[in-house]
C-alpha cells in the first residue's frame, strides 16, 4: 500500500485566496482525521470522520474551514477566505479505528501551506 | 492551560546516552498513552503504546505510565543518530483511541 496520500505537498497563496487540501486515506481504513501544525500550538485535531461522517469537527478554528469525505477514498480540506495565520503544515492521517489499532494512526507526508 | 504539556527541547546527547523524554497531563480521564516519533518534514509514525499505568518495553525504548502523578515518559537507551527526531506524546480517553490529544513534541538530536 502507497501510505496516505496528500496534495499538494506545498501550497503557496496570496491572503483572501480560496486553498483546497487533498487526502486519499490507506485503503479499507475507516477513520480520517485532519491535523493542524505549528511551532506554537504543536499537532492540533481539526476534524475527523468514521465512515466518511463527520464525528467532531470542535477544532475546526472557524467558518472559513470546511472539510468533505465524499467517499471512502478522497476527502478535502477548504480554506476560503485563506489568512497568514493559517500557514501551518496540515496533516492527514487514517486508522482502522477497532481495538488496540485505533490509536496507531497513519500520517500522510503533510501539506505545508503559506499564505502570503 | 494545555491538556498536555511536553518540553519543546530541543535536547542534544552524545551517541550512547540514554534520553529520557516526558509529558504531564490534567486530564485524569486519558486511559491510553502513545509515542509517536516524526522525522524532519514528515508525518508522525507510532512508536510505542500503553494502556493504563505500567512499563512497556520494546528493543531500546522504554515506556511509562504513573497515572496517579499524570506524567508518562519515554526511555531510549543506547541512542543512535537515526534517533534524531521531534518525539510527540499523544493520549485518548477511555472511549478509546479514535480521537488523540498531542503534547507539542520534544526536538532530539543525537550527536555521533
Amino acid at each position: 500500500d502507497a501510505g496516505v496520500i496528500q496534495s499538494p505537498r506545498h501550497e503557496v497563496t496570496e491572503m483572501g485566496q480560496e486553498v483546497t487540501l487533498r487526502c486519499k486515506p490507506i485503503s479499507g481504513h475507516d477513520y480520517l482525521f485532519w491535523y493542524r501544525q505549528t511551532m506554537m500550538r504543536g499537532l492540533e485535531l481539526l476534524i475527523y470522520f468514521n465512515n466518511n461522517v463527520p464525528i467532531d469537527d470542535s477544532g475546526m478554528p472557524e467558518d472559513r474551514f470546511s472539510a468533505k469525505m465524499p467517499n471512502a477514498s478522497f476527502s478535502t480540506l477548504k480554506i476560503q477566505p485563506s489568512e497568514p495565520r493559517d500557514s501551518a503544515v496540515y496533516f492527514c492521517a487514517s486508522s482502522l479505528g477497532r481495538g488496540r489499532w485505533s490509536y496507531e494512526q497513519y500520517f500522510g507526508p503533510g501539506t505545508r501551506l503559506t499564505v502570503t | 492551560q494545555k491538556e498536555v504539556e511536553q518540553d519543546p527541547g530541543p535536547l542534544s546527547v552524545p551517541e550512547g546516552a540514554i534520553v529520557s523524554l516526558n509529558c504531564t497531563y490534567s486530564n485524569s480521564a486519558f486511559q491510553y498513552f502513545m509515542w509517536y516519533r516524526q522525522y524532519s518534514r514528515k508525518g508522525p509514525e507510532l512508536l510505542m503504546y500503553t494502556y493504563s499505568s505500567g512499563n512497556k518495553e520494546d528493543g531500546r525504548f522504554t515506556a511509562q505510565v504513573d497515572k496517579s502523578s499524570k506524567y508518562i515518559s519515554l526511555f531510549i537507551r543506547d541512542s543512535q543518530p537515526s534517533d534524531s527526531a521531534t518525539y510527540l506524546c499523544a493520549m485518548s480517553g477511555a472511549g478509546g483511541g479514535n480521537k488523540l490529544t498531542f503534547g507539542t513534541g520534544t526536538q532530539l538530536k543525537v550527536e555521533l
